[in-house]
């Protein structure tokens, strides 16, 4: 887990509520990434980005929304917009964009109720 | 729509044996091969990555063999142990924008009994 932090890591909200996951890393990193993981369909990809107040949709950007205010913050909002949000979340940083790993946090376990 | 194929789901191995883990992909423009290893309740790791210049990379136990024609990657553990039981993520990226664009294969599931 390094230097990322999710926070909370349990989250239970109800329905039509939005709801905020925060992700602070202390790396230095440039570019960060949000993943939802769901059982049987690994990783996939909500928002990503590469510098302070820029941002790109992921593949499943629909619901969700993001701010990129400071490089060390990239925090997640799922809104009521999102059908059926109840997932693991993760956040990610990656240094620079050449054949670089991806650090991940330890996740947000987001259950809606 | 998956990109990157992994099987099996999951897996069930004695300990001191070998595990197999097989991903296939499609996009030719994939150029960066990693593998990441995720313990119940916490985030991926990066385990082993492979170029695909190369056909094989080992590191310790764990050996990652390339198939750049047939489009196949694998991850083998040789002496399989019980604290190797974990989800394992095959992956593929390419550049996009400056972007390191990732698709993650559905994972497998790995139980190592002893």
């Amino acid at each position: 887990d390094g230097g990322i932090t999710q926070s909370p890591k349990y989250l239970f909200r109800k329905e039509g509520q939005n709801v905020t996951l925060s992700c602070e890393q202390n790396l230095n990193h440039d570019a960060m990434y949000w993943y939802r993981q769901d059982p049987g369909q690994g990783l996939r990809l909500i928002y990503y980005s590469q510098i302070v107040n820029d941002f790109q949709k992921g593949d499943i950007a629909e619901g969700y929304s993001v701010s990129r205010e400071k490089k060390e913050s990239f925090p997640l909002t799922v809104t009521s917009a999102q059908k059926n949000p109840t997932a693991f979340y993760l956040c990610a940083t990656q240094q620079g964009t050449s054949y670089n790993e991806q650090f991940f946090g330890p996740g947000t376990r987001l259950t809606v109720l | 729509q998956q990109q990157v194929k992994q099987s099996p789901q999951s897996l069930i191995v004695q300990k001191g044996g070998i595990s197999i883990i097989n991903c296939a992909y499609e996009n030719t423009a994939f150029d960066y091969f990693p593998w990441y290893q995720q313990f119940p309740g916490k985030g991926p790791a990066l385990l082993i990555a492979i170029r695909p210049d190369v056909s094989e990379k080992k590191e310790g136990r764990f050996t990652i063999s390339f198939n750049k024609s047939a489009k196949q990657f694998s991850l083998h553990i040789m002496d399989s142990q019980p604290g190797d039981s974990a989800t394992y993520f095959c992956a593929a990226s390419y550049h996009s924008g400056g972007y390191q664009k990732v698709t993650f294969g559905i994972g497998t599931k790995l139980q190592v009994i002893p």
